[in-house]
């Protein structure tokens, strides 16, 4: 089993639409979780953080999180093309924070 | 505030050959990190710096990379001999603290390494 996992896509959606995009870890006691999104040729650049259950919103990105099922996930409401990316989880432990491998987000105008 | 500098962008270079990349991370950033991120895959941590001490190195393949970062600020991660495995963006970000939980870390541009 990875630590974390997420659906390499790609995850199409319309413009205007709600995009949801799921993580899943392993480690029990990860403390601290991220969505980055990296253009392609581009590094990562953070959208949200979360650490505690619930959901986090800023602007149009909401991230929620559910540590009893180890399950994170980042919506993106009215999808622009712009945010046409790759979109990373990351999930961090003592010390060490992995990346899952992505999820390819398409957003048609 | 300055972002997370990385030189060169771009390296071709033979298999068996040496290169080595740098980095500045954001100024007052306690922890440097270098990751490797092949085409298709999340970043890989190689090794993770605080101040100038190693935290983790354990995905550092040692016998063909070394990193180091000798006055606590500036890096540098070196490859030799290159093998065409190696061939991937190599990444390195920093973060303002040394706190347990993990902070946010904030990516430089990148090196891409082609090797042949």
């Amino acid at each position: 089993q990875k630590e974390v996992e997420q659906n390499s896509g790609p995850l199409s959606v319309p413009e205007g639409a709600i995009a949801s995009l799921n993580c899943t870890y392993s480690d029990r006691v990860s403390q601290s979780f991220f969505w980055y999104r990296q253009y392609s040729g581009k590094s990562p650049e953070l959208i949200m953080s979360i650490y505690s259950n619930g959901d986090k919103e800023d602007g149009r990105f909401t991230a929620q999180l559910n540590k009893a099922s180890q399950y994170v996930s980042l919506l993106i409401r009215d999808s622009q093309p712009s945010d046409s990316a790759t979109y990373l989880c990351a999930v961090g432990g003592f010390q060490k924070l992995v990346f899952g491998t992505g999820t390819r987000l398409l957003v048609s105008p | 505030e300055a972002g997370v500098a990385q030189s060169p962008r771009y390296k071709i270079i033979e298999k068996r050959q040496s290169v080595a990349f740098w980095c500045n991370p954001i100024s007052g950033h306690a922890t440097l990190y270098w990751y490797q991120q092949i085409l298709g895959q999340g970043p890989k941590l190689l090794i993770q710096f605080q101040n100038n001490g190693v935290v983790d190195d354990s995905q550092l393949p040692k016998d063909r990379f070394s990193a180091e970062r000798l006055k606590g600020v500036d890096s540098t991660l070196k490859i030799q001999p290159a093998k065409l495995e190696d061939s991937a963006v190599y990444l390195c970000a920093s973060s303002r603290g040394t706190s347990g939980r993990q902070e946010t870390q904030y990516f430089g541009p990148g090196t891409r390494l082609l090797v042949l």
